[in-house]
């Protein structure tokens, strides 16, 4: 079974701290995303990455950062936490190969509150 | 640019009724692919079903069957004889066929009631 792990569930920080919240994967996949999840908004992308050292912005990158330095880790940065980032974080990867459109796989969930 | 809609917020039904999803969605490529996701109270979101542009079959797994028309642009979700264990928040979701254009892009989500 693919497991995709989000090292925290709940986070609480202060504005202006950077942030970091990682995720780990254990099924070599080669994509990996960042969601973010609102209430009334769904599921809006923020990065994601094709494999290892490649990003791609999504829809809402503004105010985050990513790195993919090992291909099982996939870290969201937020380099000056705001009130305006408290939000759900999730997420998720999928193999391509042969395939771009295999299911993601989604982690638990990284309930981020900024103070 | 791809959308996809999902127009009922909050749905609330009676154990063992039946109930529809509806998703519309958008998009200019002629080949796409098309996902329903759950997401229980737990937070994770578990894959239901991937259905490709080609293949406009309605699909039955158990109690949950998939309407697939693309004359309307429309991937209907339909679950007979609801139970409690179904109330969770549903996501229909569109990705192009390869590369910068395989991204998800999510609808907003049902969040469904199933009241004993």
């Amino acid at each position: 079974d693919v497991k995709v792990t989000q090292s925290s569930r709940y986070l609480v920080k202060r504005t202006g701290e950077k942030v970091f919240l990682e995720c780990v994967q254990d099924m070599d996949h080669e994509n990996m995303f960042w969601y973010r999840q609102d209430p009334g908004l769904g599921l809006r992308l923020i990065y994601f990455s094709y494999d290892v050292k490649m990003k791609e912005k999504g829809d809402i990158p503004e105010g985050y950062s990513v790195s993919r330095e090992k291909k099982e880790r996939f870290s969201l940065i937020l380099e000056s936490a705001s009130t305006n980032q408290t939000s759900m974080y999730l997420c998720a990867s999928r193999p391509t190969t042969g395939n771009y459109n295999s299911p993601l796989h989604f982690g638990n969930g990284t309930r981020l509150t900024v103070t | 640019a791809q959308k996809v809609t999902q127009a009922q917020t909050e749905i609330s039904v009676v154990e063992k009724e039946d109930v529809t999803l509806d998703c519309v969605y958008e998009t200019r490529d002629t080949t796409y692919y098309l996902f329903w996701y759950k997401q229980p109270p737990s937070g994770e979101l578990v894959f239901l079903i991937r259905r490709n542009s080609f293949d406009e079959q309605n699909e039955i797994s158990g109690r949950y069957s998939w309407n697939f028309q693309k004359s309307t642009s429309s991937f209907n979700f339909t679950i007979t004889a609801s139970q409690v264990v179904d109330s969770a928040v549903y996501f229909c979701a569109l990705s192009g066929y390869t590369g910068a254009n395989s991204k998800l892009t999510f609808g907003k989500g049902i969040t469904l009631s199933v009241r004993p």
